[in-house]
C-alpha cells in the first residue's frame, strides 16, 4: 500500500509559467514533508520542506502548500526555468526522534519538463 | 566537500554472486541509510543505522545485510544476488530533518 502518491508521472510547462506538482499521503502519522529534485545519474537533492504545523513554506521560486485535512501537498515553481527540468519526489516522515530523520517514505516521482 | 560517496557507480553481477556496496560520509552525521529505486517507484528504505553500532530493517530488507563499520561508513551486502535486486541503490546520511543527503547512486544489474 503506497502511503505517498504522486499521481502525475509527468508534467510539461513553458518557461516562465507556473509548475504545480502534487502529492497525496495516507498515513496520519506523517508530520514532516519534503520535496527532492533528481537529475539523471545523480542522487536526490533536497529542495524544500514543510512541517505539519504550517500550511505554506516559501523559498525563492519554490513554495510548498500543505492541506492536512485533505492529506495533500503541492509544490509550486514560479517562474519555471529550463534548468528545473528533473524528476521531483515528494517524501514524508513520521516523528520518532532524531533517528527517524532519514527514514523517508517517497512518492513515485513526477518528471517535470520546462520548455524554452 | 564530498558529502556522501558511493562505490562502485556501476556493477553487473550474475545470479548467485555476492558483492558489497560501499558508502562513506564526511559530514559527521550519526544516521545513515540505504535505499533502492526501481522504475516507476519512489525510493524504498532497505536498512538504516541510527548511530554507530546499530542497524535496523527498513521496508525491503530481504536479501540484504548491512554493516556500520564506523561513524563514516555504512556498507550494503548482497550475499546471493537475484535479478529482482537489479536497481539503483542510494546511500544517505542525516542529522536533521532538512539535512538528509544522498549519494549519487550505484546502478546494479543482476543477470
Amino acid at each position: 500500500d503506497q502511503q505517498v502518491k504522486q499521481n502525475s508521472p509527468s508534467l510539461s510547462v513553458q518557461e516562465g509559467r507556473i509548475s504545480i506538482l502534487n502529492c497525496d499521503y495516507t498515513n496520519s502519522m506523517f508530520d514532516y514533508f519534503l520535496w527532492y529534485k533528481k537529475y539523471p545519474a545523480e542522487g536526490p537533492t533536497f529542495l524544500i520542506s514543510i512541517s505539519s504545523i504550517k500550511d505554506k513554506n516559501e523559498d525563492g521560486r519554490f513554495t510548498v502548500f500543505l492541506n492536512k485535512s485533505a492529506k495533500h501537498l503541492s509544490l509550486h515553481i514560479v517562474p519555471s526555468q529550463p534548468g528545473d527540468s528533473a524528476v521531483y519526489f515528494c517524501a514524508a516522515s513520521a516523528n520518532a526522534g532524531g533517528t527517524s530523520y532519514g527514514k523517508l517514505t517517497f512518492g513515485q516521482g513526477t518528471i517535470l519538463t520546462v520548455h524554452p | 566537500n564530498a558529502g556522501v560517496t558511493q562505490t562502485p557507480k556501476f556493477q553487473v553481477l550474475k545470479t548467485g554472486q555476492s558483492m558489497t556496496l560501499q558508502c562513506a560520509q564526511d559530514m559527521n552525521h550519526n544516521s545513515m541509510y540505504w535505499y533502492r529505486q526501481d522504475p516507476g517507484m519512489g525510493l524504498r528504505l532497505i536498512y538504516y543505522s541510527a548511530s554507530e553500532g546499530t542497524t535496523d530493517k527498513g521496508e525491503v530488507p530481504n536479501g540484504y545485510n548491512v554493516s556500520r563499520l564506523n561513524k563514516r561508513e555504512f556498507s550494503l551486502r548482497l550475499e546471493s544476488a537475484a535479478p529482482s535486486q537489479t536497481s539503483v541503490y542510494f546511500c544517505a546520511s542525516s542529522e536533521r530533518r532538512t539535512s538528509v543527503y544522498f549519494g549519487a547512486g550505484t546502478r546494479l544489474s543482476v543477470l
